[in-house]
């Protein structure tokens, strides 16, 4: 069965601290990882995706195939990261079911 | 202006009361999805539909219907058998293909509220 777990609802960390948001997963096949952020009052958007190994807005995500994690991470944490964040899996073959863990807000105290 | 539509964005029911929310997209994908998000518990996948005449249950589909005749559009009706239907629904698509999902495009959602 297809399962995203994020394990922490609430995050709080210092302007310049590390972050690192958790996510572990779990399916079957070979899954597409991704992490959506939702800023406030804003339409839930598209952060990263793993196929793409890209950096956005200074975060990184790297699939772990053998622990199924797939942590959001960031250096130095910007009081603009604070939204809502969540972490999605999606179905590779035959059924492309979309699923989210249940989100980790991210608070960045100044 | 391409993207998608939800309507409408506030809805009251009374109990008993079957609802229908509309979600139009015009950026031409195959996949729609339909979401439950309520507070603590993320977005939980209640219908989805690869490809037009066809739709799938996701993990929260009971007291829920959905159609998708066309394309653009995938309704989705709040029957009055889900219990506890008050919530904030999110309609979202993309364009899946070759083994490789793509970007979940997403609606601005309709909270509906149940009286």
């Amino acid at each position: 069965a297809q399962r995203v777990t994020q394990p922490e609802k609430l995050l709080s960390v210092f302007k310049g601290a590390p972050v690192e948001l958790k996510c572990n997963y779990s399916y079957s096949g070979s899954p597409e990882l991704f992490w959506y952020v939702q800023y406030s009052r804003q339409r839930l958007q598209l952060l990263l995706r793993h196929i793409s190994r890209e950096s956005i807005k200074g975060f990184t995500a790297d699939l772990n195939k053998g622990e199924t994690s797939f942590h959001l991470k960031k250096p130095f944490a910007q009081e603009e990261d604070s939204a809502m964040y969540y972490c999605a899996l999606s179905g590779t073959s035959g059924t492309y079911k979309y699923i989210f863990g249940t989100g980790t807000r991210l608070k960045v105290l100044a | 202006d391409g993207g998608i539509t939800q309507s409408p964005k506030y809805l009251f029911r009374k109990e008993g009361q079957n609802v229908t929310l509309s979600c139009e997209q015009n950026l031409n994908h195959d996949a729609m999805y339909w979401y439950r998000q309520d507070p603590g518990q993320g977005l939980r996948l209640i219908y989805y539909s690869q490809i037009v005449n066809d739709f799938q249950k996701g993990d929260i589909a009971e007291g829920y219907s959905v159609s998708r005749e066309k394309k653009e559009s995938f309704p989705l009706t709040v029957t009055s058998a889900q219990k506890n239907p008050t919530a904030f629904y999110l309609c979202a698509s993309t364009h899946p293909g070759g083994g490789n999902t793509g970007e979940l495009f997403f609606g601005e959602g309709s909270r509906l509220t149940v009286l």
